[in-house]
């Protein structure tokens, strides 16, 4: 199973220009994240979606919009790139909790980002 | 209110010596905990979890982590450290039920030959 994938890897943007990140998940789960890493910071949440046809803010939202296309499918896009956005961006799944149960996050192998 | 605290943002050990990462957290409900590796240039790996069942929770490369709700922690232990464990770990909070987790800012553990 390929888990979660993210496209692109790589990418430099210039201040103002707009992309797409990319992310799909083939476990069948209900809830998807997307989080960015700066140094020193951890991850913290850009997004997330807790089942198909929502999203929630995270702590991190200005600047960024998400589309939950379907179950396994989960964008993030930048409408117009800033150097603070400059950062490593990963995309995570997880089956939900239930009764009885939590679900630990599966994360894509993250998206680096550059913005000039 | 939900968060995490690494005591360490960098731990450095020699091979072969016992491992301790620190996590305090903070939770209004009941917590499920988790450690997270990182090793460069890659995602994150689940190392183990604590889902309110045995305290004692045994992982992944020989790590476990005890949960203490009397000292609020769920530090990382692993006995004898191997040069492959140098990377940045994560500790992270949730509750049953909830959709957001929470990350600690990381320890980045070196390992000397």
């Amino acid at each position: 199973n390929a888990g979660v994938t993210q496209t692109p890897k790589f990418q430099v943007l210039k201040t103002g220009q707009s992309m797409t990140l990319q992310c799909a998940q083939d476990m069948n789960h209900n809830s998807m994240y997307w989080y960015r890493q700066d140094p020193g910071m951890g991850l913290r949440l850009i997004y997330y979606s807790a089942s198909e046809g929502t999203t929630d803010k995270g702590e991190v939202p200005n600047g960024y919009n998400v589309s939950r296309l379907n179950k396994r499918e989960f964008s993030l896009r930048l409408e117009s790139a800033a150097p603070s956005q400059t950062s490593v961006y990963f995309c995570a799944s997880r089956l939900a909790s239930g009764r009885g149960y939590t679900g630990e996050l599966f994360f894509g192998e993250g998206s680096r980002l550059t913005v000039l | 209110a939900q968060s995490v605290t690494q005591l360490d943002s960098h731990v450095s050990v020699s091979e072969g010596t016992p491992v301790l990462l620190r996590c305090n957290y903070s939770s209004s409900y009941s917590p499920s905990l988790f450690w997270y590796v990182q090793h460069p240039n890659k995602g994150l790996q689940l190392l183990l979890k604590y889902t309110s069942a045995a305290t004692l929770v045994k992982g992944i490369n020989g790590f476990e982590a005890e949960f203490k709700k009397s000292e609020t922690s769920f530090h990382l232990t692993k006995p004898s450290a191997h040069m492959s464990d140098a990377a940045e770990y994560f500790c992270v909070v949730t509750s049953r039920g909830a959709n957001n987790l929470f990350f600690g800012t990381g320890t980045r553990l070196t390992v000397i030959p």
